[in-house]
């Protein structure tokens, strides 16, 4: 089946430590998107890649890095520099980027201890 | 300010009520487009609509019925005879792609519970 993964589905690490969310697609599209989601606080942008080896800051990018070295795969390192890393995170990409729908992944509950 | 404004933090009704959903915009570009996600509890969201800025026309599909009025910059979302299932969290989302190509700004969301 076509979709998006991201694993783990529920993630645990101690403050100080860093960790990578993953996120991989086989739909073929071009961009892809990492979101991160509080309560009350809708979807808010951390990253975004429009093509491989390419990628912009969001609106929350301190604190998170990424790299797109293949076309299906975006991951998410959520540093030690984040200082309030315990949310929800999703995925999501599309076949380009622009005003197209974007297809999200389960997404990951990471939670720092 | 807020380019995309859900008023409503959470709404509930009883099974078979109709609801409507609020969703006001901001924007200065005369391209732009609009979307409607759903996240139920399972945590994935689902989309629903795309709508451009040159398409006033009201769209129904089933139960779902979308109301886009530009002179009131609102794209607003009717659930007709609400069931169980559509309990969930309801996003309406931006994009302005003359502005580059940014992904989607999203509104914080409408919690709906629908009661038994």
């Amino acid at each position: 089946d076509g979709g998006i993964t991201q694993s783990p589905k529920y993630l645990f690490r101690k403050e100080g430590q860093n960790v990578t969310l993953s996120c991989e697609q086989n739909l073929n599209h071009d961009a892809m998107y990492w979101y991160r989601q509080d309560p009350g606080q809708g979807l808010r942008l951390i990253y975004y890649s429009q093509i491989v080896n390419d990628f912009q800051k969001g609106d929350i990018a301190e604190g998170y890095s990424v790299s797109r070295e293949k076309k299906e795969s975006f991951p998410l390192t959520v540093t030690s520099a984040q200082k309030n890393p315990t949310a929800f995170y999703l995925c999501a990409s599309s076949i380009a980027a622009g005003p197209n729908e974007q297809f999200f992944g389960p997404g990951t509950r990471l939670t720092v201890l | 300010a807020q380019k995309v404004t859900q008023a409503q933090t959470e709404i509930s009704v009883v099974e078979k009520e109709d609801v409507t959903l609020d969703c006001v915009y901001e924007t200065r570009d005369t391209t732009y487009y609009l979307f409607w996600y759903k996240q139920p509890p399972s945590g994935e969201l689902v989309f629903l609509i795309r709508r451009n800025s040159f398409d006033e026309q009201n769209e129904i599909s089933g139960r779902y019925s979308w109301n886009f009025q530009k002179s009131t910059s609102s794209f607003n979302f009717t659930i007709t005879a609400s069931q169980v299932v559509d309990s969930a969290v309801y996003f309406c989302a931006l994009s302005e792609p003359n502005s580059g190509n940014t992904p989607l700004v999203f509104g914080k969301g409408t919690r709906l519970s629908v009661i038994a």
